[in-house]
């Protein structure tokens, strides 16, 4: 089984600011198999990012994702009021078994 | 558009059964992978389980903590996927969301969710 440790648990930032949230795997993954969604309060989750760095429909540009191997980032560039939620990393694809990391809550400071 | 409808939570005691569903409509369900995903209050999201579709196999992957108690299974003339849950638990309070995908993306698409408790 394939564990994703998310870092920070929670990041507290400001509107405008850049926000870096990490997902580390506890074994090299296929960067096609890495999403990232996005979860508001009492939401269903929402794909931002697949394959580790395409942006998903409609997802603002302001979001991109990069890593390989066992270390993967999500960068938003500049913080808008709608971006404080809990984010999510996901490996899938071609994986056996899937799992998610334990999530990272943007918080407004 | 492509719309996932889960049904079929509710309180159910430990050692209890649940039938969960998950109705789609936009996607012909017969071409597509669908996955189980479970939150349980106040947590992370869990990946319960997923089912392929039948012309890769129909293979059904558990993960540990369900395996042997829970059956995913689907009826693509319904276009419905099934979560028997058996064995019930109080951990597998939660609210249970189906999804799918294509391609290279593993969940594209959400339900809403149904909420299940588990509870004496």
């Amino acid at each position: 089984e394939i564990v994703l440790t998310q870092s920070p648990d929670t990041l507290s930032l400001s509107p405008g600011e850049r926000a870096t949230l990490s997902c580390r795997a506890s074994q090299s993954i296929s960067s096609s198999g890495l999403a990232w969604y996005q979860q508001r309060p009492g939401q269903a989750p929402r794909l931002l990012m697949y394959g580790t760095s395409n942006r998903f429909t409609g997802v603002p540009d302001r979001f991109s994702g990069s890593g390989s191997g066992t270390d993967f980032t999500l960068t938003i560039s500049r913080l808008e009021p709608e971006d404080f939620a809990v984010y999510h990393c996901m490996q899938g694809g071609n994986s056996p078994l899937y799992s998610f990391g334990q999530g990272t809550n943007l918080e407004i400071k | 558009e492509v719309q996932l409808v889960e049904s079929g939570g509710g309180l159910e005691k430990p050692g209890g059964s649940l039938r969960l569903s998950c109705s789609a409509s936009g996607l012909t369900l017969s071409d597509a992978w669908m996955t189980w995903v479970r939150q349980a209050p106040g947590k992370g999201l869990e990946w319960v389980g997923r089912i392929e579709k039948k012309t890769d196999g129909g293979t059904t992957k558990y993960a540990a903590p369900v395996k042997g108690r829970f059956t995913i299974s689907r009826d693509d003339s319904r276009d419905t996927v099934f979560l028997q849950m058996n064995s019930l638990k109080t951990e597998d309070t939660a609210v249970y969301y189906c999804g799918t995908g294509s391609g290279t993306i593993t969940i594209g698409h959400w339900g809403q969710g149904t909420p299940v408790t588990v509870s004496s």
